[in-house]
This record gives structure tokens, C-alpha cells and sequence, in this order.
């Protein structure tokens, strides 16, 4: 099976700052890479699909990009309310492994 | 939109069936998962079954213990979990969309406990 890294598994930022978060994929799965948020007691948020689209009513600071198997999620200048954990998953082919996750806080 | 049932405390051995309800629209044209967390963890992507029920896939870790099926006159789909383990505890939510893989729709989840 194909597994899913993430990279760092947790980052501190400060309001306005650009984070980046990397997840890989031990294989190759073309663009069936979606980012997921999970916001603490909440269900999680379709974030981005297809690697780069912007799911409806995302805040357009929220971007996905891909260079091979590795994916990446630039949020461009962090909110106070953009504290969460950051999931991507692949939907290639079964299984549809998540990776481990990315807290993200504000300083 | 998405609405689970069926959660609840159960012995190692023992069996649930989860349900997964729509509210205002009809699932059977979404292809839904069933998505676990135990407490602390991450999400677990555990089970899918497309519209058709022609594509039924399970996570290693699940299969041959859990069954999903859909019921379009109930319009719900169901995860029959049999022969639980205490590792199965979490939170199990259904999620999914219509025509893609992607969970663009969630529901709060329902909690599963095995425990003696």
C-alpha cells in the first residue's frame, strides 16, 4: 500500500506569517490528493481536491500545489482562526490512507 | 447533513451496526466512507462504498470484521462491525460527496467504545 508522510508534524506562527505543510506519498498517485482541517471538537473541512483545486467557500489564503509525489498546503498570511490539525489523504486507489497530521498554532 | 447512530459501549468480541442518515437530500446518489478517530489520534479512513454499491473497499485493519452496505428505501448506509477489538475504540464519522472520493460532506461522528 501507499503510504502518506507529513511534514512537520507540528508548526508555531505568527498572524500574518506563510506556513507551509509537505505531505509525500511513497508512490505515485497524480492529483487524488485532498487537504483536509480539523478545527479541536469539530468534524473535519474539505480544504483543497485534485492537489491545487480550492473547495468552494475556502478562504483563497489556503493553497495546494504538487512536484511529484510530494504535495504541499501554503496557507498565505495565518489567521487566529486557522488553528488546527491539517490532514491529507489520497483517493487514488484503496486504501484512501490519511497522512498523520500537521498541528498548526499561533504564537 | 450527515447524521451517525448506533455508537455505544461494547464488549472485545461483541458487534454494532453504525448508521449513516441524510437530512434533505438523498445519499443514494454519494459515495460515502466511514472515517474513524480514537481520542488524540488521527483520522483512520476505514471503509467507502460508491453510489452503485458496485465499488466496496475496507481498510486492512477492518476487513473481514466490518460490512458496509447501503439502503436507498432508508436512504442510510450501514457498517455492521463485528468481532470489535479495544483498538476499534473511536470516533466514527460517514463521510462523502457525489461523483468523487473526496468527504466534502461530514457528519459529528458517533462514538464506539469496546471495553470490558
Amino acid at each position: 500500500d501507499i503510504q502518506m508522510t507529513q511534514s512537520p508534524s507540528s508548526v508555531s506562527a505568527s498572524v500574518g506569517d506563510r506556513v507551509t505543510i509537505t505531505c509525500r506519498a511513497s508512490q505515485g498517485i497524480n492529483d487524488y490528493l485532498a487537504w483536509y482541517q480539523q478545527k479541536p471538537g469539530e468534524a473535519p473541512k474539505l480544504l483543497i481536491y485534485s492537489a491545487s483545486s480550492l473547495q468552494s467557500g475556502v478562504p483563497f489564503r489556503f493553497s495546494g500545489s504538487k512536484s511529484g509525489t510530494e504535495f504541499t498546503l501554503t496557507i498565505s498570511g495565518l489567521q487566529p482562526e486557522d488553528v488546527a490539525t491539517y490532514y491529507c489523504q489520497k483517493y487514488n486507489s484503496a486504501p484512501f490512507t490519511f497522512g498523520p497530521g500537521t498541528r498548526v498554532d499561533v504564537k | 447533513q450527515l447524521v451517525e447512530s448506533g455508537g455505544g459501549l461494547v464488549p472485545p468480541g461483541g458487534s454494532l451496526r453504525l448508521s449513516c442518515a441524510a437530512s434533505g437530500f438523498s445519499l443514494s446518489t454519494h459515495n460515502i466512507n466511514w472515517v474513524r478517530q480514537a481520542p488524540g489520534r488521527g483520522l483512520d479512513w476505514i471503509s467507502y462504498i460508491n453510489s452503485g454499491s458496485n465499488a466496496i473497499y475496507y481498510a486492512d485493519s477492518v476487513k473481514g470484521r466490518f460490512t458496509i452496505s447501503r439502503d436507498n428505501a432508508r436512504n442510510s448506509v450501514s457498517l455492521q462491525m463485528n468481532n470489535l477489538r479495544t483498538e476499534d475504540t473511536a470516533l466514527y464519522y460517514c463521510a462523502g460527496t457525489v461523483g468523487s472520493r473526496t468527504l466534502l460532506y461530514w457528519g459529528r461522528g458517533t462514538q464506539v467504545t469496546v471495553s470490558s
